[in-house]
C-alpha cells in the first residue's frame, strides 16, 4: 500500500531549540494531518491542515500544507522534554487515511 | 471518559492459535478501523468499518478478520497467527467516514506471535 515518506527519522536535540520535520508524498492529499505517539499510547491528533498553502499553529506547534499539495512540514519552537515521542504526518485522499513512517523526537535538558 | 479500549494489552501465543483482540468505543462512533505498527513503516491499516455490518479492507489485510456486530465494537480476528503478524496493533474511531474528524486511537495491543 500507499506510505509517505517523513524526515528526518530520527532527531536528537537539546532542550530550547526548533525542530523541523517534514512529509512528501508522490500523490495529492486534500488533507494533512499531523499526530503525535507517546511511549505506550495510540496517537494523538495535533494538528489538521485542509487547504494548499495552509499555516496552523497550535501553541508551540506549526504546521503546512505544502503548495503542491504534496508535501507538509511541522516545526517545533523552543523544545522541551515533553516533546519526546514519535510525530507521524497522515495524508487524505478520498476518505482514505495514509500515515508516514514517524520521525522519532529525543529532547535531551 | 470518551475513550477507545483495547484488550489484551500485551499478548504471546503461538503460530496457528486462533486470536481476538477486542475493541470498544463509548463515543456513538460510526467508523472504526484496525492499524498495525511496525518500526520503519509507520501505521497501516489492516480493516476499516463505516457503521454496523459493513467492513472493508484496508492496505494490509491478509490474515486478519473482523467484525462490526454493534456499534460499539470491532474485534481484530487472526484465524492462523503467523510470526510475521507480531506487530503493535491500534484500534481507532471516529465520528464518521470523513477523516477531518479525529480518529480517537486506542492504547495499543502488542502481540507477539512464536
Amino acid at each position: 500500500g500507499q506510505q509517505l515518506n517523513q524526515s528526518p527519522q530520527s532527531m536528537f536535540i537539546q532542550e530550547g531549540e526548533d525542530v523541523s520535520m517534514n512529509c512528501t508524498s508522490s500523490s495529492i492529499f486534500n488533507t494533512w494531518l499531523w499526530y503525535k505517539q507517546e511511549p505506550g499510547e495510540g496517537p494523538v491528533l495535533l494538528i489538521a491542515l485542509y487547504k494548499a498553502g495552509e499555516l496552523t499553529s497550535n501553541g508551540r506547534l506549526t504546521a503546512q500544507f505544502g503548495i503542491t499539495r504534496k508535501d507538509s512540514f511541522l516545526n517545533i519552537s523552543a523544545s522541551i522534554p515533553s516533546d519526546v515521542g514519535i510525530y507521524f504526518c497522515a495524508g487524505v485522499n478520498t476518505d482514505k487515511l495514509i500515515f508516514g513512517t514517524g520521525t522519532r523526537l529525543q529532547v535531551f535538558p | 471518559e470518551a475513550q477507545v479500549t483495547q484488550n489484551p494489552r500485551y499478548l504471546i501465543t503461538v503460530t496457528g492459535k486462533k486470536l481476538t483482540v477486542t475493541c470498544s468505543q463509548n463515543m456513538n462512533h460510526e467508523y472504526m478501523s484496525w492499524y498495525r505498527q511496525d518500526p520503519g513503516l509507520g501505521l497501516r491499516q489492516i480493516y476499516y468499518s463505516m457503521n454496523v455490518e459493513v467492513t472493508d479492507k484496508g492496505d494490509v489485510p491478509e490474515g486478519y478478520k473482523v467484525s462490526r456486530k454493534e456499534k460499539r465494537n470491532f474485534p481484530l480476528i487472526l484465524e492462523s497467527p503467523s510470526p510475521n503478524q507480531t506487530s503493535l496493533y491500534f484500534c481507532a474511531s471516529s465520528l464518521s467516514l470523513r477523516v477531518e474528524y479525529e480518529q480517537y486511537f486506542g492504547p495499543g495491543t502488542r502481540l507477539t506471535v512464536t
